[in-house]
């Protein structure tokens, strides 16, 4: 399953599928990307990071991608497991803050049927 | 420890009450932060302090004073606060302010202001 971040913000995938949630960023001058999960009742959970100088990253389970060309990130995750039900946010640090300030994306929730 | 702590976890406080917010983290880390988050929307950033000092303030109404007394110690002061403040305030460290760093979340405060 895949979702256009902003304008799905809710994907529903089948248990053991690959999911795939998108987001799109505006400002050019971000050099690092983040993708958090947040169950409910719960701060955000750091997965993945990712830094402009990268077009992709793996984790375990997860994979990170970024096109600077159209400002785009996905976050991939493989067999999708009823534990990965959250909402998922990508969060862009700007250079032109000296990457101090975090800025979130809307968010896209993640429902894994069993 | 990897924890950042936060008290109390929820608070309901009347618009003519002074209450604060808690959060600790034992990491060494020496940046903390405090995000604002509504339902159903992502965190927004609302300061950021960097080695004890006031590093970013993104224009929060005074009724918010947050307070370091100490590298591991970040306090929200909340005064006068109006119904439409109430939301889950989120506690964060990274090593430091700045460059590739991952910002860690405490589960958050959910405050209801009556």
């Amino acid at each position: 399953g895949e979702s256009v971040g902003l304008h799905l913000p809710t994907l529903s995938v089948q248990e053991g599928d690959n999911s795939i949630i998108n987001c799109a960023y505006s400002n050019s001058a971000s050099d690092y990307f983040i993708w958090y999960k947040q169950e409910s009742g719960k701060g955000p959970q750091f997965i993945i990071d990712i830094r402009s100088n990268m077009d992709k990253r793996q984790g375990q389970r997860v994979t990170v991608l970024l096109n600077k060309t159209v400002k785009h990130l996905s976050l991939q995750i493989a067999a999708t497991q009823p534990g990965d039900s959250a909402v998922y946010f990508c969060a862009e640090n700007k250079r032109d803050t000296g990457r101090r300030a975090l800025t979130f994306g809307s968010g896209t929730r993640l429902q894994v049927q069993p | 420890d990897t924890e950042v702590t936060q008290t109390p976890k929820h608070l309901v406080m009347g618009m003519t009450n002074k209450k604060s917010l808690k959060c600790e983290q034992h990491m060494g880390h020496r940046a903390m932060y405090w995000y604002k988050q509504k339902a159903k929307k992502p965190p927004e950033l609302m300061f950021v302090y960097s080695y004890e000092k006031l590093s970013i303030n993104e224009s929060v109404p005074s009724r918010f004073s947050p307070e370091c007394p100490n590298s591991s110690l970040l306090n929200l002061h909340l005064h006068a606060l109006q119904p439409e403040d109430s939301a889950l305030y989120l506690c964060a460290s990274s090593q430091v302010a700045g460059g590739y760093n991952e910002q860690f979340f405490g589960p958050g405060t959910r405050l209801t202001v009556l």
